[in-house]
């Protein structure tokens, strides 16, 4: 059935290292596609979206493709930071009502 | 726009005690979903309105999960006879029905049932 999988954590980091967090679905037609942030104590927030194949999101430095080819939507930052430290959360639209998230990769940047 | 507020943000009960949380979707959101997270876990879709009508409830956990939102605006969840099994960060979200489905989460309520 459909459903999003998300690269297993936790991942560690030294500042300034290069991020690479994979993602992939599947899905009966074209879904939106997205990456949610949730930092230690706080709720999800959404950090970038990509609507259509070959869409490129991207914001705070971090960047993802929709892939249609090898349905993918991996997320990317080319110099992390401390302050992204948190769980990240591939997640896509629904199919009907019914909504999908990864199970949220951990990611911690130390100095 | 102050964003999706939810209410308590903690709660401790008594197992076989019933809780009720309530979400304030943001104002203009027709949408409004709730989710189940679990320590480790990503968000566990359990039930979604659009307006006041509630379109999905097959994913609800058993008989002892209810939601409503009788007015289109706010919506509450209720678990009645909580188990242990419960405890958990219950999420709410909401969106625009126009767009691409971006969901807005509040900053859960955490459950802890003794």
């Amino acid at each position: 059935g459909d459903s999003v999988t998300q690269m297993e954590g936790p991942v560690t980091l030294s500042e300034e290292a290069f991020l690479t967090i994979n993602c992939t679905y599947t899905a009966t037609g074209y879904p939106s596609l997205f990456w949610y942030v949730q930092y230690p104590g706080e709720g999800l927030q959404l950090l970038l979206k990509a609507t259509k194949a070959d869409d490129k999101g991207s914001n705070k430095g971090f960047e993802a493709t929709y892939r249609k080819e090898t349905t993918s939507f991996h997320l990317e930052k080319g110099s992390v930071q401390v302050s992204d430290s948190a769980v990240y959360f591939c997640a896509r639209s629904p199919t009907g009502n019914q909504f999908y998230f990864g199970t949220g990769t951990s990611l911690t940047v130390i100095p | 726009d102050t964003g999706v507020s939810q209410n308590p943000r903690h709660k401790i009960t008594k197992r076989g005690q019933n809780v009720t949380f309530r979400c304030d979707p943001i104002s203009e959101h027709n949408r409004l979903y709730w989710y189940r997270q679990t320590l480790g876990q990503g968000p566990e879709f359990l039930t979604y309105f659009q307006n006041e009508a509630q379109l999905e409830k097959s994913r609800l956990l058993s008989d002892r999960f209810s939601a409503e939102r009788p007015k289109g605006s706010f919506s509450t969840l209720e678990i009645q006879r909580t188990e242990q099994g419960d405890s958990a960060m219950y999420l709410c979200a909401s969106s625009s029905e126009r767009g691409t489905d971006t969901q807005y989460f509040g900053p859960g309520t955490r459950l802890t049932v003794l």
